[in-house]
């Protein structure tokens, strides 16, 4: 069974960093793309990012809104992949999911539960 | 970045409805269109991909539509279980976007 299980949120400042992580189990890690969304409350969807399978480069994309300041990354060896989160604002406070795809015909098929990030001093 | 566009925001539906919700996109898409249940407090659920295939596990009575700059999500016949915001993404390109969510209500 295809499991996804974020970690890494909790409570941190405006202007401090945080690292989440993404631990995926029950298939190949490396050999799929994997994506980042949030959510803020009581708010919509919004997808963050996503890096491609080391064979496709490992390349990574980004949405405007968090290019620069956020990155995505993954450790194959150890089926994780993390997303840094830089200069944190207030309105970053939200769950965050990651995904993971299917090949091209599936771009976000698979959910982790979601971790919470609260930006607030 | 490329504009989608669900409609209604709300729907009031009674079990056993036809229910239809609509996604535009502001450009062509092909049918790169995903269409995501989620209920307060879990993540999204894959529901559709391809704009008309749908994922395993999901009861037949989901159906998805559509190519270019139109689809649809079709409920034939709404059950209790299906109260709950439905969202379209597209992953034709980067950005990938998703529509602003339609929240289907009990009427």
């Amino acid at each position: 069974e295809v499991q996804l299980v974020e970690s890494g949120g909790g409570l941190e400042q405006p202007g401090r960093s945080l690292r989440l992580s993404c631990t995926g189990s029950g298939f190949t890690f490396g050999d799929y793309a994997v994506s980042w969304v949030r959510q803020a409350p009581g708010k919509g969807l919004e997808w963050l990012g996503f890096i491609r399978i080391k064979r496709q480069g490992g390349t990574t994309e980004y949405a405007a809104s968090v290019k620069g300041r956020f990155s995505i990354s993954r450790d194959d060896s150890n089926s994780i992949a993390y997303l840094q989160m830089n200069s944190l604002k207030m309105e970053d406070t939200a769950v965050y999911y990651c995904t993971r795809d299917r090949g091209r015909e599936c771009s976000q098929c698979y959910w982790g539960q979601g971790t919470l990030v609260t930006v607030s001093s | 970045d490329i504009q989608m566009t669900q409609s209604p925001s709300t729907l009031s539906a009674s079990v056993g409805d036809r229910v239809t919700i609509t996604c535009r996109a502001s450009q062509s898409i092909g049918t790169w269109l995903a269409w995501y249940q989620q209920k307060p407090g879990k993540a999204p659920k894959l529901l559709i991909y391809k704009a008309s295939d749908l994922e395993t596990g999901v009861p037949s009575r989901f159906s998805g539509s559509g190519s270019g700059t139109e689809f649809t999500l079709t409920i034939s016949s709404l059950q209790p279980d299906d109260f709950a915001t439905y969202y379209c993404q597209q992953y034709d390109s980067f950005s990938w976007t998703f529509g602003q969510g339609t929240k289907v209500e009990i009427k």
